[in-house]
């Protein structure tokens, strides 16, 4: 079945240091990726997403590009800051039709320190 | 807009006991989804709907139950408790992206914590 593999956590990161979370997924067809984030005690936000091979996602500094030939999606960010210390979640959908649910990785927990 | 609300926040059940959880939308959309997010474990797909009076089953479906009487109003259902259904439980809602960018791009709401004893 379709299915999303992240990094494990936690990743600890200083202040402006270069971030990666790798993220791989399994899916039939032409899946639609995203990056949802989730700071302490809340809900999940969209970060980024992309709905085609090549596309790139980016959004407050935060990139990630959709590699078909490598079924891969990593989150990068060149310069991290505190405020940035969260919960990060790669998903696909894996289906255009509307309605269809996302499947989630496990998440990866982000923390940087000043 | 307060977009997606969840309640309660928190609850605590005893075995055996049973509650509704409660997830409203103001924006009008069509679907809506339960999640329960348990750690090292990711979110999973309780239940879904795709529109008023329509349900369907997720990924861990057993044990809930949930109705979509009200376009903007879908509810979760644990008929009896139990301790495995301790969770953080979110609901979100979703819209289909205009035509041609095929996303299906989910708002959630903030979760609400419940401890089943």
């Amino acid at each position: 079945g379709n299915s999303v593999t992240q990094m494990e956590g936690p990743v600890t990161l200083s202040e402006e240091a270069f971030l990666t979370i790798n993220c791989t997924y399994t899916a039939t067809g032409y899946p639609s990726l995203f990056w949802y984030v989730q700071y302490p005690g809340e809900g999940l936000q969209l970060l980024l997403k992309a709905t085609k091979a090549d596309d790139k996602g980016s959004n407050k500094g935060f990139e990630a590009t959709y590699r078909k030939e490598t079924t891969s999606f990593h989150l990068e960010k060149g310069s991290v800051q505190v405020s940035d210390s969260a919960v990060y979640f790669c998903a696909l959908s894996d289906s255009d039709q509307a309605g269809t649910a996302l499947i989630f990785g496990k998440g990866t927990t982000l923390s940087v320190s000043s | 807009n307060a977009g997606v609300t969840q309640t309660p926040k928190f609850r605590v059940l005893k075995t055996g006991q049973s509650m509704t959880l409660l997830c409203a939308q103001d924006m009008n959309h069509e679907y809506m989804y339960w999640y329960r997010q348990d750690p090292g474990m990711g979110l999973r797909l309780i239940h879904y709907s795709v529109g008023e009076g329509t349900t369907a089953k997720g990924e861990v479906p057993d044990g809930y139950n949930v109705s979509r009487l009200k376009k903007q109003n879908f509810l979760l259902g644990l008929e009896s408790a139990a301790p495995s259904q301790t969770s953080v439980y979110f609901c979100a809602s979703s819209y289909f992206e205009a035509w041609g960018s095929g996303a299906n791009v989910l708002t959630f709401g903030a979760g609400s914590r419940l401890t089943v004893l």
